[in-house]
């Protein structure tokens, strides 16, 4: 059974760093695009970065680019989202999920991000 | 960019059927058949329901069936049943800059 568990979240001061990681288990995970999606507190989604098989092509969602890099090991099964500058407006819970194609597949529980001093 | 455009509410007795929209603009819904729909019961992850506007991944029940026509993309859910009740988001991807694209979300209420 496919499974994605994110970790890593947690309190953290405005202009903080924070590093999450997904690790994802029951499909072959080089050969899937993975994405981070975010979602604030009582609001909906926002997807925030993706990355593909080999890790070389990444995106991102305007209002993280030059903040957060997205990073797959696929000798680890792991993608990874490094956050800095950190600000309120972050704060959310984050998903990884399955990249398959043109949709978001094999959603994990979500680890909580809280920016605030 | 903003979010694509979904009602905040609908509702229904078990048994009924109900569709929500989900509106977008020809760089987005109406540019590619890459709508896809996401159910969310409170505290979970969200579960994909619909992909590629129509298509039911393996489990989903095909009382959920989804279409599109020309901006506007629509889950519709039949034969109403009580653990139906959660949120639904709709997404679509948007092209090479914007990537993806989320709807705000609706809130079925089954009454």
């Amino acid at each position: 059974e496919m499974q994605v568990v994110e970790s890593g979240g947690g309190l953290v001061q405005p202009g903080g760093s924070l590093r999450l990681s997904c690790v994802g288990s029951g499909f072959t995970f080089s050969n899937y695009w993975m994405s981070w999606v975010r979602q604030a507190p009582g609001k909906g989604l926002e997807w925030v970065a993706n990355t593909n098989q080999g890790g070389n092509e990444k995106y991102y969602v305007d209002s993280v680019k030059g903040r957060f890099t997205i990073s797959k090991d696929n000798a680890k099964n792991s993608v990874y989202l490094q956050m800095s500058s950190l600000r309120a407006e972050d704060t959310a819970i984050y998903y990884c999920a399955q990249n398959n194609n043109w949709f978001f597949d094999g959603w994990g529980q979500g680890t909580l991000v809280t920016v605030s001093s | 960019q903003s979010a694509l455009t979904q009602p905040r509410s609908v509702s229904g007795s078990p048994g009924q059927s109900v569709t929500i929209s989900c509106t977008g603009t020809s760089s987005d819904v109406g540019g590619y058949n890459y709508v896809s729909w996401y159910q969310q019961h409170p505290g979970k992850a969200p579960k994909l329901m619909i992909y590629d506007v129509s298509k039911r991944p393996s489990g989903v029940p095909d009382r959920f069936s989804g279409s599109k026509s020309a901006n506007t993309a629509s889950l519709t859910i039949s034969g109403l049943q009580t653990e139906d009740e959660a949120d639904y988001y709709c997404c679509s991807y948007a092209g090479s800059y914007i990537h993806w694209m989320f709807g705000g979300g609706t809130k079925l209420t089954v009454l």
